[in-house]
């Protein structure tokens, strides 16, 4: 049962536009978002988050939207640069979970942005 | 440099053999955090250590065991090897969820 979809496992676009990676859930305990990227033979790095009283957060190129009532999150780039080629990790957490963070990603969308 | 410290970078093994993967945390973090992903698959939640005791476990299967030590080094020991356990092995360390776990840059493991 995955509780983290990523549907779309790419997404292209041209420099300068704007990238809409998207995000599913289905556990309604989860009260903190998080989305990572992560370039090949690296770890993931955090890239920003929100919690679930919030329903967005902007951080430079980067805003998170949170719809609780549909369960769907989405990360905005803008503008796309070619450096922001890489794989993108929605992740969830559910407070509350006995003193553990753990995390519960979806399975990554691979973003492309062509010169 | 993350901070987080993964070695070996690269393991290729026989199957039912053991290893051990080891972790050292970026430094004043207590958390330790193992996730395994796999090929085409996001990463998945193995076990969860903080300050040297056991907080939660995930899909761990039971061939496989960690354990952080009073230096706060953690170490995931996989044995009985299947070619299935072939994958990238992540460990991640953190004070707290606000503003995510920092990772290492994971072991990648092959069971030929």
């Amino acid at each position: 049962d995955q509780q983290v979809k990523q549907n779309s496992p790419s997404l292209s676009v041209q420099e300068g536009r704007i990238s809409i990676l998207n995000c599913d859930y289905t556990n309604s305990m989860f009260d903190y978002f998080l989305w990572y990227k992560k370039y090949p033979a690296e770890g993931p790095t955090f890239l920003i988050s929100i919690s679930s009283i919030k329903d967005k957060n902007e951080d430079g190129r980067f805003t998170v939207f949170l719809n609780k009532s549909a369960k769907h999150l989405s990360l905005h780039i803008v503008p796309s640069q070619p450096g922001d080629s890489a794989v993108y990790f929605c992740a969830a957490s559910a407070s509350g979970q006995g003193g553990s963070e753990k995390l519960v990603f979806g399975k990554g969308t691979k973003l492309t942005v062509n010169p | 440099d993350s901070g987080v410290t993964q070695t070996p970078k690269h393991l290729i093994t026989a199957t039912g053999q053991r290893v051990t993967l080891r972790c050292s945390p970026r430094s004043g973090d207590l958390s330790v955090y193992w996730y395994q992903q796999s090929l085409d698959q996001g990463l998945q939640f193995l076990i969860h250590y903080y300050n040297g005791e056991e907080r939660a476990k995930g899909n761990i299967l039971e061939r496989f065991s960690a354990q952080q030590f009073p230096d706060l080094h953690s170490e995931l020991n996989l044995s009985s090897l299947e070619l299935g356990d072939s994958a990238l092995y992540f460990c991640a360390s953190s004070v707290g969820l606000l503003g995510g776990y920092t990772f290492g840059s994971g072991t990648r493991l092959t069971v030929v």
